[in-house]
């Protein structure tokens, strides 16, 4: 069976800092692999996601994931984040084949104070 | 731009009453689900449903109905409302099942059972 585990369940961190939230999956399969970001009572948004070729992505508002087979992680990454980067973020696998459904992470809410 | 749109979008409820959760979506989406949130749990698949006319048990179906009435509605039953489904509940659609394709989330449903 797969899983998905976040190592930080809280991430607090100062203003201009980078930050890197961790994702480690198990799997046996192929999977594909996304960051979503919540903001406060509101649904999942797509943040970036992991189908093939370049282990590095990157999303439009500056956070990047690099896919590691070999240690199958996922982890994300921001140089410097935001004040408005407060939000409670989930990594998610899909195995090919199974009905597109998403196994999610328990989810890492990062903090960004001034 | 609706996307995926869920009602109601708070409720209380007794134990042992019922009702049900609706979601729709205008994408023209053929694959829909659903997912309860739980602090420190993540998200987790209650039932899906990868096209028009048929549906699937996730991780946590017990407790739960599905109907997916059309193309564009997907329905989520509680018959006898416990405590432990007091969560939010989230829809959401994706154009296709083969789990290449992110999933588009509706804001949620907050519900409370006492």
């Amino acid at each position: 069976a797969q899983s998905v585990t976040q190592l930080d369940s809280q991430v607090p961190v100062f203003e201009e800092a980078p930050v890197e939230l961790r994702c480690n999956y198990s799997s046996s399969v192929s999977v594909y692999l996304f960051w979503y970001v919540q903001y406060p009572n509101q649904g999942l948004q797509l943040l970036l996601k992991y189908l093939s070729g370049s282990t590095l992505v990157e999303s439009i508002n500056g956070f990047e994931a690099e896919f590691n087979k070999s240690q199958t992680s996922f982890h994300l990454r921001k140089p410097s984040v935001h004040i408005s980067d407060t939000a409670e973020y989930f990594c998610a696998v899909s195995v090919r084949g199974q009905g597109g459904k998403l196994i999610f992470g328990q989810g890492t809410e990062l903090s960004v104070k001034p | 731009n609706a996307g995926v749109t869920q009602t109601p979008k708070f409720q209380v409820l007794k134990t042992g009453q019922s009702m049900t959760l609706q979601c729709a979506q205008d994408m023209n989406h053929n694959s829909m689900y659903w997912y309860r949130q739980d602090p420190g749990m993540g998200l987790r698949l209650i039932y899906y449903s990868a096209s028009e006319g048929t549906t699937d048990k996730g991780e946590v179906p017990n407790g739960y109905n599905v109907s997916r009435l059309n193309k564009r509605e997907f329905s989520l039953r509680l018959e006898s409302a416990a405590p432990s489904q007091t969560s939010v509940y989230f829809c959401a659609s994706t154009p296709m099942q083969g789990g290449n394709q992110p999933q588009h989330f509706g804001d949620g449903t907050r519900l409370s059972i006492l």
